[in-house]
């Protein structure tokens, strides 16, 4: 089975820079994913990782380390519309997705 | 990505009543999920939709209360049975698209009362 966690809950500023940290201990790996998840709206695709190290997306990296269980998203010069959910979700060898609880994120003027 | 499409996108149930959810996708798929979201929670998967055979279930999840069914490689449906309150949730289907990233619905809402 998975066991992943992750923040409940963080707070930035307009413009700043966001760390969600998200740990997980697992049987068997095969990939890395973190979802964007609005209030009343499903969750929406953001990244994947499945080899170790830095995948960068415009204003969104992902951070990978496959040997220590462990795994970031960086989100920079937040803005508004970055208040949501963010989930980090381990995929294992039999493909089905282990979700994290969800970091909400808040961004503030 | 694969462009997935869910109907009902909401829906208002009455107790004790059924309610079958219809996921198309607009390309041919290998892997389908269907994943629930319970209010204020992360997404928990309920079972696996395998083609042309029975979905193979989570623990927790059986067959009489959630049945699934997969025709074929771009469409399945899960029936929510005998509902009650705590069936109130988000349903979600999922597929693994291409460069083998994972991909959801808009999802269907559901209020059983």
């Amino acid at each position: 089975g998975q066991n992943i966690d992750q923040p409940t809950e963080m707070t930035a500023t307009e413009g700043a820079i966001v760390q969600i940290n998200c740990t997980y201990q697992t049987s068997g790996f095969n990939g890395l994913f973190w979802y964007q998840q609005h209030a009343g709206e499903a969750p929406t695709f953001l990244s994947y990782n499945v080899l170790d190290g830095l995948e960068e997306k415009g204003r969104f990296s992902s951070f990978l380390s496959r040997s220590k269980g462990y795994s970031y998203l960086l989100l920079k010069e937040l803005q508004m519309k970055d208040s949501a959910s963010y989930l980090c979700a381990v995929r294992g060898k039999d493909y089905k997705l282990s979700f994290g609880a969800g970091t909400t994120v808040t961004v503030r003027a | 990505s694969a462009v997935i499409s869910q109907k009902p996108s909401r829906d208002i149930c009455q107790r004790g009543t059924s309610l079958t959810i219809q996921c198309q996708v607009d390309s041919q798929v290998t892997m389908m999920f269907w994943y629930r979201q319970q209010p204020g929670q992360s997404l928990t998967l309920i079972a696996t939709a395998n083609q042309g055979s029975e979905a193979t279930y989570e623990s927790g999840f059986v067959i009489d209360k959630f049945p699934i069914s997969r025709p074929n490689l771009t469409f399945s449906t899960l029936t929510v049975s005998n509902m009650s309150p705590e069936d109130s949730s988000i349903y979600l289907c999922s597929v693994t698209g291409g460069s083998d990233t994972i991909y959801f619905g808009e999802g269907s809402w559901l209020t059983v009362v």
